[in-house]
């Protein structure tokens, strides 16, 4: 069965600065998708980054990018130039598609304080 | 833009009650999902549906029970709600076809049991 694991319950940043938030998973399946998902205080969870496995190139939006370690079963995040809006739980997701059955896992989550 | 709504931000329910979460979603996706989350645990999944009238159980189906009647619209329900079904709920969409896997979720509805 996939497991997904974030060590890191909590974690502040001070705006401006970098910050990492670590993921790791378990599988045997060689195609899959994985994700970080960012649920601010009280406000609808968004999907922040895709990679898909099957990618060497690791996916970067804007100030978000990832560092995908396939062997490692690794996937961090790392947000650059913080912003208070970044204050936010982040979820690490994993994703497999199967005959039209889609399993989602979802790691327990990262909470963010970005600093003033 | 994508909108997946969900009928209540905040639910107090008495326990043994029959109680039902409904979502909805403008986008035409064929998937669409019922998590619960808690602090600690992340989301677990419910139940999953593909089309109307489909539906597959998740990680934690006991106690639940789903309906789509229509493609826009997904139904949890809670037969006889507990106290240990406190928690959040929140509603996910996804296109089928596309393989891309983003999910789309709503605001969240936070169940409270007394």
């Amino acid at each position: 069965a996939q497991t997904v694991t974030q060590s890191q319950p909590e974690m502040s940043v001070q705006e401006a600065e970098t910050v990492t938030l670590s993921c790791t998973y378990d599988t045997s399946e060689n195609n899959y998708y994985l994700f970080w998902y960012k649920q601010p205080p009280s406000r609808q969870m968004i999907l922040v980054i895709r990679q898909e496995a099957y990618k060497q190139q690791n996916a970067t939006e804007n100030r978000f990018s990832v560092n995908f370690q396939k062997a490692a079963k690794s996937f961090s995040l790392k947000i650059s130039d913080s912003q208070l809006g970044d204050t936010a739980m982040y979820f690490c997701a994993f994703m497999k598609h199967d005959a039209g059955t889609y399993k989602y896992i979802f790691g327990t989550g990262t909470r963010l304080k970005v600093l003033a | 833009d994508v909108k997946v709504t969900q009928s209540s931000r905040y639910l107090v329910k008495r326990t043994g009650e029959k109680v039902f979460l409904e979502c909805v979603q403008d986008m035409d996706h064929e998937n669409m999902f019922w998590y619960r989350q808690d602090p600690g645990l992340g989301l677990r999944l419910i139940y999953f549906s593909y089309d109307v009238k489909m539906k597959e159980k998740g990680d934690i189906p006991e106690g639940y029970s789903v309906s789509r009647e229509k493609k826009e619209r997904f139904s949890l329900i809670l037969e006889s709600a507990s106290t240990n079904q406190t928690s959040m709920y929140l509603c996910a969409s996804s296109f089928q076809g596309r393989v891309s896997g983003e999910q789309y979720f709503g605001p969240g509805t936070r169940l409270t049991v007394t």
